[in-house]
């Protein structure tokens, strides 16, 4: 069974330019999650998808933040535009059920805003 | 509100020495508590739970148990390897019938010398 994927792994971009994540969840989980972690600091929860459905995203930080997830199969995280503090880690995660101990995370996305 | 409050990083140890993750927590109601390590270039992997007081949580050599009355999961193994440095998230879940997604300390880095 092939894990969460996410790219690109890095991504160094200048402050006011646009990024976009993206995350594969394994096939078949409904739930996706995103997190992300800034330096040195909590992994902080952004937004949970159901299938295309946003069943929570009362962590998203800001309206420079748009997470996508069409046809409820990989799922997109878009800023734009970019601010020094968006620097950090960005994880996806997927679940068949909405399960704490059944999540399955990907690598991250390293996202460094200079 | 939940948070979760993990001993500071980088712990070093030698190979073979004993090995305490400090974890404490605070939360309304009775939690399920996690620990999540990510290696090198790897997502986040479950490396145990416990669900109520006084259960041991335990895989690959460490444990964590559980305790109501100190509001703690603190992460143990007898003897640590080259192979254990990694980052070590401990978290919480609310109760059944609340939301779950979870909230992570900040991690904990372990370094392990030959």
């Amino acid at each position: 069974e092939a894990g969460v994927t996410q790219f690109p792994s890095h991504s160094v971009i200048e402050k006011g330019q646009t990024v976009t994540l993206r995350c594969d969840p394994i096939s078949g989980h409904d739930n996706l999650y995103w997190y992300r972690r800034v330096m040195g600091k909590e992994i902080k929860f952004l937004l949970h998808f159901v299938k295309e459905s946003k069943q929570d995203e009362s962590g998203m930080p800001n309206n420079r933040f748009l997470a996508e997830r069409t046809g409820g199969t990989y799922s997109t995280l878009k800023v734009q535009p970019a601010e020094l503090e968006d620097s950090g880690v960005y994880f996806c995660a997927s679940s068949q059920v909405p399960l704490v101990g059944g999540y399955t995370f990907g690598s991250g996305t390293r996202l460094t805003v200079v | 509100g939940n948070s979760v409050t993990q001993m500071e990083g980088p712990v070093t140890l030698s190979e073979e020495a004993f090995l305490t993750i400090n974890c404490t927590y605070t939360a309304t109601g009775y939690p399920s508590l996690f620990w999540y390590v990510q290696y090198p270039g790897e997502g986040l992997q479950l490396l145990l739970k416990a669900t109520k007081a006084d259960d041991k949580g335990s895989n690959k050599g460490f444990e964590a148990t559980y305790r109501k009355e100190t509001t703690s999961f603190h992460l143990e193994k007898g003897s640590v390897q080259v192979s254990d440095s990694a980052v070590y998230f401990c978290a919480l879940s609310p109760p059944s019938g609340g939301s779950y997604i979870p909230t992570f300390g900040r991690g904990t880095s372990l370094i392990v010398h030959p």
